[in-house]
């Protein structure tokens, strides 16, 4: 089993859809959660921190819930512009500092 | 203020070569990573540094990679010799130490590595 695993994709969705995203830890000793955007052929960008009272950043929407090892992100209204690789990543702290990253899940939002 | 900074942006070479890539991080980050992006197996992390000094290889594929960090603001991953299956994007990262709990990674262009 992968320590982190997401959907795989790819969403097709027309402009101003909502579409939700899903991600799953195995490690309980994970401390810390991020969603990294990726477009093609660039560098991973952070997104947001996710926080486990849930939080916001305008269009998007992240939830994390520990009991569940379970991470989400909500995107409303999509735009085209939202097309990309979303990347559910995990921070370890066992000793030392350990990231890993999700395979991914590519989203096309279409006009 | 200048982002991560990766040197070369492309490199093809030929079995057997020896590679160098570069990575410049952001001034005052104390972490610094390497990772590898592959479409068969992700971004998988090679090795990271606190302080210039090397944390955890235990991602570095083999002994032909290597890693160094001889100060704050310049690191090399090298590989001899290169073999085809090295072929991939090679990312640098940095980090800031920081208390909170955003242990955010600032991720610099990456090198689009070929070995033919």
């Amino acid at each position: 089993r992968k320590e982190v695993e997401q959907d795989p994709g790819p969403f097709n969705v027309p402009e101003g859809a909502t579409v939700a995203f899903n991600c799953t830890y195995s490690n309980s000793a994970s401390q810390s959660f991020f969603w990294y955007r990726q477009d093609c052929r660039k560098e991973p960008k952070l997104l947001m921190s996710v926080y486990s009272s849930g939080n916001e950043d305008g269009r998007f929407t992240a939830q994390l819930n520990r009991a569940s090892q379970y991470i989400s992100l909500l995107i409303r209204d999509s735009k085209l512009s939202d097309s990309a690789t979303y990347l559910c990543v995990v921070n370890l702290r066992t000793g030392g500092f350990k990231t890993i990253f999700g395979a991914g899940t590519r989203l096309f939002v279409k006009a | 203020d200048a982002g991560v900074i990766q040197s070369p942006r492309h490199e093809v070479t030929e079995m057997g070569q020896e590679v160098t890539l570069r990575c410049k991080p952001i001034s005052g980050h104390d972490y610094l990573f390497w990772y590898r992006q592959t479409m068969m197996r992700g971004l998988e992390l090679l090795i990271y540094f606190n302080n210039n000094v090397p944390i955890d290889d235990s991602g570095m594929p083999e002994d032909r990679f290597s890693a160094k960090m001889p100060n704050a603001s310049f690191s090399t991953l090298k590989i001899q010799p290169s073999e085809p299956r090295d072929s991939a994007v090679y990312f640098c990262a940095s980090s800031p130490r920081t208390r909170s709990r955003t242990d955010t990674q600032y991720f610099g262009p990456g090198t689009r590595l070929t070995v033919l």
